[in-house]
Formats: structure tokens, C-alpha cells, sequence
């Protein structure tokens, strides 16, 4: 089983509210992934969480807040977002770095923002 | 030096054709080179990846070649269909620490006309 899932897959908010992403993964993998993804460009990396720690922020503005819970979810909060932030959003994981193994992409969240 | 450069920007191919989508590195640490293919509004899924010390991989109708020494690779997909209209990208992945660091080619608009 290689599936990563997201939810939900579209989301419409406005520029005051407040809303999550998230991410699911069973494949035992303890690297997973936010990127971000505009029309007709490849994604943008915008977290790593290595082991349920963040591993790498991005430069990412503060209102994209990230959560690891455990191994094998993943979520972004969303607050006061700017409607450039409307993207495709997308989740990934990874196996152990050692494995000549690749990313898994999830179907990603359509966002809108108001 | 992390760039990973990828041509044709947009490739048009008949049914039954071959198509051909070239990319080249600069980083010799690459550790894996994955080819994604990403249809609009869906997440990027694994077609087929490499690693750096096999000149050939074939799986079905896709094929990698890669040419270390040039530090270039290519997909090449047989018998093109019009299912294979997709977005694809190029990657290269440098395994650090506990996660990877994916770098994507800017991406290829493939048109498969019949």
C-alpha cells in the first residue's frame, strides 16, 4: 500500500477563519512533507517533520501553522490566510533515507481563499 | 548547483508516437531520480525512478535512461496514448539526515493527440 491521503480535497475559506488540513499515511514512513503547488509549477517544499520533529521550515509565514500528533498523520492549520496563498496543497512521505525509495504525493487540498 | 533543468516545456506527440522528455543535474550527490506524473488537479504520482548507478530502467512503456557521467536523464514513454496527457517532472532526491530533499524540474505538458 503506497497511499497517502488528504482531506479535505477542496476548501473554500475566508480571509478571518480558521481551518486544517490533513494528512494520512500507513506505510510506516517517518518523514512526511508539506508542499504547496500553483498552477502549471512543480510543488514548493514548505515543511519536513523527520520523526515527528520539524525538520525544516521553509520560510513559511506564520498564518501555515504544522502538527505531527504521530508517525502517521500530519496537519497544516490555517489562520488569516491572503488569497495568493489559494494553491493546491499537497502531502508527502517518505521511507527510511537509506532506501532508494521516493516521495509518495497525496491527491493534495484544492484551497481558496476569499 | 541544486537545479535540475528539464526540456520540453510542452511536447506534442501522435498516438502511437514516441515521446521524449530530457533532464539534466548539477549536484553529483544525487541519491535517486524519481519521474512523477501529474494529471490537473491531482497530486503527483510515481511513475517510475532510478538510482544513480543503473543506466536503464524499463517498467511497461516507460523507460529511464541515465548517463552519469553527463549527468542527464530522460523518459522516454512508447506507444503514446492519449491517457498519458499529463504534466510530467522530473526529480532528483538528496537523502539527508532523516528526510529528502526532492528538487523538480520545471515540468512537462505532454499532448497526446490521436
Amino acid at each position: 500500500d503506497t497511499e497517502v491521503t488528504q482531506t479535505p480535497k477542496h476548501l473554500v475559506m475566508g480571509m478571518t477563519n480558521k481551518k486544517s488540513l490533513k494528512c494520512e499515511q500507513h506505510m510506516g514512513h517517518r518523514a512526511m512533507y508539506w508542499y504547496k503547488q500553483k498552477a502549471k509549477k512543480p510543488p514548493e517544499l514548505m515543511f519536513v517533520y523527520s520523526y515527528e520533529k520539524l525538520s525544516i521550515n521553509e520560510s513559511v509565514p506564520s498564518r501555515f501553522s504544522p502538527e505531527c500528533p504521530n508517525s502517521s498523520l500530519l496537519n497544516l492549520h490555517l489562520h488569516a490566510l491572503q488569497p495568493e496563498d489559494s494553491a493546491l496543497y499537497l502531502c508527502a512521505s517518505s521511507p527510511r533515507p537509506w532506501a532508494a525509495d521516493t516521495q509518495y504525493f497525496g491527491p493534495g487540498t484544492r484551497l481558496t481563499v476569499l | 548547483q541544486q537545479q535540475v533543468k528539464q526540456s520540453p516545456q510542452s511536447l506534442i506527440v501522435q498516438k502511437g508516437g514516441i515521446s521524449i522528455i530530457n533532464c539534466a543535474y548539477e549536484n553529483t550527490a544525487f541519491d535517486y531520480f524519481p519521474w512523477y506524473q501529474q494529471f490537473p488537479g491531482k497530486g503527483p504520482a510515481l511513475l517510475i525512478a532510478i538510482r544513480p548507478d543503473v543506466s536503464e530502467k524499463k517498467e511497461g512503456r516507460f523507460t529511464i535512461s541515465f548517463n552519469k557521467s553527463a549527468k542527464q536523464f530522460s523518459l522516454h514513454i512508447m506507444d503514446s496514448q492519449p491517457g498519458d496527457s499529463a504534466t510530467y517532472f522530473c526529480a532528483a532526491i538528496l537523502n539527508s539526515g532523516g528526510y529528502q530533499k526532492v528538487t523538480f524540474g520545471t515540468g512537462t505538458k505532454l499532448q497526446v493527440i490521436p
